[in-house]
């Protein structure tokens, strides 16, 4: 059972266009939201992080959306550039710490 | 800055074998983490180290064990190896009760 649910499963953005990426979870008890970035055959990184004390944080082109109510929250890159085609995970974490994740959205961005 | 460190970055291994992954923290952090990660598939929980004692434990068969030594390095011990456990293995450690965790570059270990 997904206890973290990702969509959509693949995305296709033109370049400068925006990139939405939504994650939903039923546990709540999770307190930490991050978004990973994967290249192929390396390892995930993280690209920016939210708490659920929190609506929206903003890093530079990312953007996490946080609802709290609906147990829902979301990753918007905007102006999207080919170098962003990526994987990309959302995660929860809760009292053990360790990582709940999505099951990973493939973004490609066409130049 | 100084990143986890993952060894090696590659392995083959024959069915039934066995291998050892190691992973070296980035330092003053003193919690590891083991993933597996198969084809296509969002990295998967397998064990977690804090203060050298286990602290949690995910999907992790019998056949693998791993711990924690005083210098925070980890390892993480495979036996009886399956074709099923080729996967990319990823360790990531975060800084004492921090939420955050850094992933190292992996381990691709093929079963043949």
């Amino acid at each position: 059972q997904q206890q973290v649910k990702q969509s959509p499963q693949s995305l296709i953005v033109q370049k400068g266009g925006i990139s939405i990426i939504n994650c939903a979870y039923e546990n709540t008890a999770f307190d930490y939201f991050p978004w990973y970035q994967q290249f192929p055959g390396k390892g995930p990184a993280l690209l920016i992080a939210i708490r659920p004390d929190v609506s929206e944080k903003k890093e530079g082109r990312f953007t996490i959306s946080f609802n709290k109510s609906a147990k829902q929250f979301s990753l918007h890159i905007m102006d999207s550039q080919p170098g962003d085609s990526a994987t990309y995970f959302c995660a929860a974490i809760s009292g053990t710490y360790k990582y709940i994740f999505g099951t990973g959205t493939r973004l490609k961005v066409l130049a | 800055a100084a990143g986890v460190i993952q060894s090696p970055r590659h392995l083959i291994k024959e069915k039934r074998e066995t291998a050892t992954l190691k992973c070296y923290p980035i330092p003053r952090h003193d919690t590891v983490y083991w993933y597996q990660q198969g084809p296509g598939q969002d990295p998967q929980f397998l064990i977690s180290f804090y203060e050298k004692m286990q602290s949690d434990k995910g999907s992790i068969p019998d056949r693998f064990s791993a711990q924690q030594f005083s210098d925070y390095h980890s390892e993480l011990n495979m036996s009886s190896l399956e074709l099923g456990d080729s996967a990319l293995y990823f360790c990531a450690s975060s800084r004492p009760r921090g939420y955050e965790q850094f992933f190292g570059p992996g381990t691709r270990l093929t079963v043949l």
